[in-house]
C-alpha cells in the first residue's frame, strides 16, 4: 500500500510556463484535495474532489485547474505559472464516510522564477 | 467563514517537560478539530482529533481539550521526547466539511 504519492518532488518553472503536478492514491478514497503550504500561513485548500468526475474550488483556486477522471488520480495543473505560486503543494485523500482523517502525500516544492 | 488562530508560532521546551499549543476558531458550527504533526520534508500526519460532543480525548502522552463556549481547543504533550520536535497544525471543520488550518507551531525539544 503506497498511500498517497506525488510527482515530481521538486520543480523549477519560469514565469508563464505550465505544468501538471501528479497525485495518486491506492486506498480507494473518494475524497481528494490539493493544498498549498506557505510559511506562516498553514495549509490552504486549492481544489477538491468528492469522487470521479466531481471537482470544486477551495479557498485559493485562481491559476489552477483540476480534473478527476478516475478514483485514483487527481492532477493539479498550473496554467501560466507566476512567482506567487512558489510554494509547497500537498495532495491529500480521505474516505467520504464519518472518518475525516486526511492522508497526505510527501509534497512537491515548486519554485517559479 | 471560519478562521483559526494558533499560538505560539514557536515553542521551545526542555525534554521531559510538557508542551501546550492553543487554537481558537470563529465558527460556532464547527464540529471536528484535528491536530496534525509535520516532520521535516514530509506531509502532515494526524495525531489526534476531537469532535464537538466531547470535551477531552487522550492517547498516551497526547491529549486534546475542547471548550465550545470559548471556541478554543488545545494540544497537550506530556513527557516530551526528541522525536516530538516537529511542526504541529490545528484545524477546524465547518458545515461544508472543509478544514480551515491554523498557521502552525514549531515545537523544539531541548536535550
Amino acid at each position: 500500500n503506497a498511500g498517497v504519492t506525488q510527482t515530481p518532488k521538486f520543480q523549477v518553472l519560469k514565469t508563464g510556463q505550465s505544468m501538471t503536478l501528479q497525485c495518486a492514491q491506492d486506498m480507494n478514497h473518494e475524497y481528494m484535495s490539493w493544498y498549498r503550504q506557505d510559511p506562516g500561513m498553514g495549509l490552504r485548500l486549492i481544489h477538491y474532489s468528492v469522487g470521479a468526475g466531481i471537482t470544486d474550488q477551495g479557498e485559493v483556486p485562481n491559476g489552477y485547474n483540476v480534473s478527476r477522471s478516475t478514483t485514483e488520480d487527481f492532477p493539479l495543473r498550473l496554467l501560466s505559472a507566476a512567482p506567487s505560486q512558489t510554494s509547497v503543494y500537498f495532495c491529500a485523500s480521505r474516505t467520504s464516510g464519518g472518518r475525516y482523517e486526511q492522508y497526505f502525500g510527501p509534497g512537491t516544492r515548486l519554485t517559479v522564477t | 467563514g471560519e478562521n483559526v488562530e494558533q499560538h505560539p508560532s514557536t515553542l521551545s521546551v526542555q525534554e521531559g517537560d510538557s508542551a501546550v499549543i492553543k487554537c481558537t476558531y470563529s465558527d460556532s458550527a464547527s464540529n471536528y478539530f484535528p491536530w496534525y504533526k509535520q516532520e521535516l520534508g514530509k506531509g502532515p500526519q494526524l495525531i489526534i482529533d476531537i469532535r464537538s460532543n466531547v470535551g477531552e480525548k487522550k492517547d498516551q502522552r497526547i491529549a486534546v481539550t475542547l471548550n465550545k463556549t470559548a471556541k478554543h481547543f488545545s494540544l497537550h504533550i506530556t513527557e516530551t521526547q526528541p522525536e516530538d520536535s516537529a511542526v504541529y497544525f490545528c484545524a477546524a471543520m465547518g458545515g461544508n466539511y472543509q478544514l480551515i488550518w491554523g498557521a502552525g507551531t514549531k515545537l523544539i525539544i531541548k536535550p
